[in-house]
């Protein structure tokens, strides 16, 4: 199976901040990268997927990177909005795996 | 705006079994995929297995197999996951995602994501 780990597992920022965010998998993944944003209390929903592609609706600010083993997600502004938990999750013929997210909050 | 939606809470002994549901909008039901993911309490998402609404296929996560089961009711634009032999580690809510299918080449397949998600479904098991 493939594993994903996340980096940081947390973090805090100001509102306006950058926030960039690591997702390493096991094995090479091609662009087979997906990244979603968990708010308190909900369920998830998609941001970025192939690695660097933004869903219909999904605000510019959020960007995603990466190729192979090595993955780069970004908020080039932070909002309010964006107080939450993000994973990565990849995708193969075996099924899917997800990171263990990394919580986002404000200083 | 596109929905799935859940079955509601359940409480089971151990051993039991539960079936979560997960309705979809109609008219494009068998052009998507549904997956199961749960979380428990802090803990990461943890996939369980999926069905290709169109024909039925369906793949479980080797932490499952033997214990899970999904099914769908093209007719109902529903899919459904039963989990057996419940024991206290099951306790965590149950999530329905859509995916959708993209495309396959010789390698790998591309575009696949999980767009929509359901509300989640709570799942207690308790004695």
């Amino acid at each position: 199976d493939i594993q994903m780990t996340q980096s940081p597992s947390s973090l805090s920022a100001s509102v306006g901040d950058r926030v960039t965010i690591t997702c390493q998998a096991s094995q090479d993944i091609s662009n087979n990268l997906n990244w979603y944003r968990q708010k308190p209390g909900k369920a998830p929903e998609l941001l970025i997927y192939d690695a660097s592609n933004l869903e219909t609706g999904v605000p510019s600010r959020f960007s995603g990177s990466g190729s192979g083993t090595d993955f780069t997600f970004t908020i080039s502004s932070l909002q309010p909005e964006d107080v939450a938990t993000y994973f990565c999750q990849q995708y193969d013929h075996f099924g899917r795996t997800f990171g263990p997210g990394t919580k986002v909050d404000f200083k | 705006q596109v929905q799935v939606v859940q079955s509601g809470a359940e409480v089971k002994k151990p051993g039991a079994s539960v079936k979560v549901s997960c309705k979809a909008p109609g008219h494009t039901f068998t052009s998507y995929a549904f997956h199961w993911v749960r979380q428990a309490p802090g803990q990461r998402l943890e996939w369980m297995g999926w069905i290709n609404a169109g024909n039925a296929d369906t793949k479980y996560s080797q932490n499952f197999q033997g214990r899970v089961t999904i099914t769908r009711d093209t007719s109902a634009t529903t899919a459904y996951m039963e989990l057996s032999s419940l024991r206290s580690q099951d306790t965590a809510i149950y999530y329905c995602a859509r995916e959708r299918l993209g495309y396959c080449d010789t390698i790998r397949c591309h575009q696949r994501a999980f767009d929509i998600w359901g509300q989640g479904t709570m799942v207690t098991v308790s004695s």
